[in-house]
C-alpha cells in the first residue's frame, strides 16, 4: 500500500479556507485517495475520493496533480464544528487492500 | 444515522468476563471490518470479512474472535481481556470490489477493561 504523509497538525479561522496536504509518492496506478474526517468518539466518516484532476461535493473539495504523487483536501468557509481529525488514504477499493489508517492531521478551527 | 449500528456503545467487563460487541449494517454491503482505536494511536485494523468469509487477521489476540454469521452482521466475542485491550471498537463496512466504496463506519463500542 501507498505510505501517505500528512501534517500531524493544523489550526486556522473560522471563515477561512483550510488546506490539507497529503504525500503519497509511491501511490499505485489503481490506487484511490480517499479523505474521511473523525470526531472524538466517533468513527470516521467519508468526505470525498479521487483518482486524479479536481473532485468536488458539498462538503469539500479534492484536488490531485497529474503525477498523483500528492493531494490536497480543501475545506471552504470552515466553521468550529469542522474541528477534527483528517486522515488521507490511498489504496485500491479491495478487502485484500488491508485499509490502513495513519495518524492524520488534527485540525483546530479557532473562532 | 450512519448506516452502521454497533451495540453496546460502553461496556465495562473485567478481565475474567465473557461479553460480545455487536455490529449491523443496513447498507447492503458485502464486507465488514473491525478496528480498534486506543487513546492517541491511529486506528488498527483488527478483522476483515468479505461474503463473510475472513479475508484478513491481522495478527490479533485469540481473546478477540469474531464473528460473521451473514452480510449485514458482525460480532466481536471477547474473553479473558486485559486492561491493555479498553479501547474504542469500531466496525465498518464496504462494497467490496467496486471502485468508489469507501469504508462506512459505526460511532463504536467505548469499551473498559477492569
Amino acid at each position: 500500500l501507498a505510505k501517505t504523509t500528512q501534517p500531524i497538525s493544523m489550526d486556522s479561522y473560522e471563515g477561512q479556507e483550510v488546506n490539507i496536504t497529503c504525500s503519497h509518492n509511491n501511490i499505485a496506478t489503481n490506487d484511490y485517495i480517499t479523505w474521511y474526517q473523525q470526531f472524538p468518539s466517533q468513527g470516521p466518516r467519508f468526505i470525498i475520493q479521487g483518482y486524479k484532476t479536481k473532485v468536488t461535493n458539498e462538503v469539500a473539495s479534492l484536488f490531485i496533480p497529474a503525477d498523483r504523487k500528492s493531494s490536497t483536501l480543501s475545506l471552504p468557509r470552515v466553521s468550529l464544528s469542522d474541528t477534527a481529525v483528517y486522515y488521507c488514504l490511498v489504496g485500491p477499493p479491495r478487502v485484500e487492500s488491508k485499509i490502513i489508517f495513519g495518524k492524520g492531521t488534527r485540525l483546530h478551527i479557532l473562532p | 444515522e450512519t448506516g452502521v449500528t454497533q451495540t453496546p456503545r460502553h461496556l465495562v467487563m473485567g478481565m475474567t468476563n465473557k461479553k460480545s460487541l455487536k455490529c449491523e449494517q443496513h447498507l447492503g454491503h458485502n464486507a465488514m471490518y473491525w478496528y480498534k482505536q486506543s487513546a492517541k494511536k491511529p486506528l488498527e485494523l483488527m478483522f476483515v470479512y468479505s461474503l463473510e468469509e475472513r479475508v484478513e487477521n491481522n495478527s490479533v489476540p485469540s481473546r478477540f474472535s469474531p464473528e460473521c454469521p451473514n452480510s449485514s452482521h458482525l460480532f466481536l466475542h471477547l474473553h479473558t481481556l486485559q486492561p491493555e485491550d479498553s479501547a474504542l471498537y469500531l466496525c465498518a463496512s464496504s462494497q467490496d470490489g467496486q471502485n468508489n466504496s469507501p469504508l462506512h463506519f459505526g460511532n463504536g463500542t467505548r469499551l473498559t477493561v477492569t
